[in-house]
């Protein structure tokens, strides 16, 4: 079954960088695109990046001024988000989400998700 | 940015009860809306997508309607696992954005 497993969370200084990660399993990693989405504590959801099947297209969140970077490894089925220069207010669960598979219809919701992982930027 | 706003906030109700939430959009996203239910801890599960399309393994008491800019998700008859947060979120443009939920919580 499909099973996408967050780590790499943990509490950092503001200023310091941090790199998520997300294995895949259960699924021909390379045929999906995938989105980190995080959710501050007690807050709602908040699309954060998106990356296509083949690494070849990236968006980002306007809000995170390139701080962040999506990247994906699918030799390794494993997808990451770079994050630099936290900020206190980065302080969140980041889950990794996969769109489903763009046939001859594609929906690019999240039809899968992680169990999050929690990253705190404090000092 | 596409604003998403949900109504209401809070919504209490009994097993059984029909329940309505809404969710506007600031400018058209044709179809392009899913519905996700959150419970504490747990991470979200989509139950509705392309406005009125029922995810895998959904129960059929979940229904979505609408297009452009104002859609609802219904549940016909509330269970004892349906109190959670609900928050809808269009896929029209970047950045994907998401409304700010509604907890449906026991009356």
């Amino acid at each position: 079954q499909v099973q996408l497993v967050e780590s790499g969370g943990g509490v950092v200084q503001p200023g310091r960088s941090l790199r998520l990660s997300c294995a895949a399993s259960g699924f021909i990693f390379s045929n999906f695109a995938f989105h980190w989405v995080r959710q501050a504590p007690g807050k709602g959801l908040e699309w954060v990046a998106v990356i296509s099947h083949d690494g070849s297209n990236r968006k980002y969140a306007d809000s995170l001024k390139g701080r962040f970077t999506i990247s994906r490894d699918n030799s390794k089925n494993t997808l990451f988000l770079q994050m630099n220069s936290l900020r206190a207010e980065d302080t969140a669960v980041y889950y990794c989400a996969r769109e489903p598979y763009c046939g001859d219809e594609c929906f690019p919701y999240f039809d899968s998700w992680g169990q999050g992982t929690l990253v705190t930027v404090s000092s | 940015d596409i604003q998403m706003t949900q109504s209401p906030s809070t919504l209490s109700a009994s097993v059984g009860d029909r329940v309505t939430v809404t969710c506007r959009a600031s400018q058209s996203i044709r179809s392009w809306l899913a519905w996700y239910q959150q419970k504490p801890g747990k991470a979200p599960k989509v139950l509705i997508y392309d406005a009125s399309r029922l995810g895998s393994g959904v129960p059929l008491r979940f229904s979505g309607s609408g297009s452009g800019t104002e859609f609802t998700l219904t549940i016909s008859s509330l269970q004892p696992d349906d109190f959670a947060t609900y928050y809808c979120q269009q896929y029209n443009t970047f950045p994907y954005t998401f409304g700010q939920g509604t907890k449906v919580e026991i009356k």
